[in-house]
């Protein structure tokens, strides 16, 4: 079946600095990819996605690049800042559902720590 | 704004106890999810709905029920809860092909 694994957190950066958040996947056929984030006290929220091989996501300064032939999605942004503290979870799509739902598969979520 | 509203923040039941939790949603998606999140086990699909009246078990679907009689209202059932159910659940809805979900702010459930 689909899966997602992503690197363990927590993640802790100074501001400003460099953050790359590793996302592999493990799928049949050609799903869609998203990140998406959650910050403190509130719901999930779509960060950026890319839905075919080589399309680069990006949002709010954050990019990914979907590689099919790494299997992988890894979320970058140059220049974090203590606002960007949340916890960030990578999913595939699965089209195929009944009535044309997507089933998202998540990975278990890295959470990011940005201090001053 | 668009908006995923769940009735409950924070629960708090004893075992055996039957268990509701709505969401509703205002922007006319025909597809509605329930998610329940645990630390190390990410976003795990209970149940989803495609349609009123329609329904489909997802992962874990075992312990739990569903009803979706409008569009805009999808609801969770415990029929009996477990302490094992002690989690936070997470509504969500889509349009149809579509990969972006919009997630409301969760339900905390704690069984007692």
């Amino acid at each position: 079946g689909n899966s997602v694994t992503q690197m363990e957190g927590p993640v802790t950066l100074s501001e400003e600095a460099f953050l790359t958040i590793n996302c592999t996947y493990t799928a049949t056929g050609y799903p869609s990819l998203f990140w998406y984030v959650q910050y403190p006290g509130e719901g999930l929220q779509l960060l950026l996605k890319a839905t075919k091989a080589d399309d680069k996501g990006s949002n709010k300064g954050f990019e990914a690049t979907y590689r099919k032939e790494t299997t992988s999605f890894h979320l970058e942004k140059g220049s974090v800042q203590v606002s960007d503290s949340a916890v960030y979870f990578c999913a595939l799509s699965d089209l195929g559902l009944t009535g044309g739902g997507n089933k998202l598969t998540f990975g278990t979520g890295t959470q990011l720590k940005v201090e001053l | 704004d668009v908006k995923v509203t769940q009735s409950s923040r924070y629960l708090v039941k004893r075992t055996g106890e039957k268990v509701f939790l709505e969401c509703v949603q205002d922007m006319d998606h025909e597809n509605m999810f329930w998610y329940r999140q645990d630390p190390g086990l990410g976003l795990r699909l209970i149940y989803f709905s495609y349609d009123v009246k329609m329904k489909e078990k997802g992962d874990i679907p075992e312990g739990y029920s569903v009803s979706r009689e409008k569009k805009e209202r999808f609801s969770l059932i415990l029929e009996s809860a477990s302490t094992n159910q002690t989690s936070m659940y997470l509504c969500a809805s889509s349009r149809v092909f579509t990969g972006e979900l919009f997630f409301g702010e969760g339900s905390r459930l704690t069984v007692l």
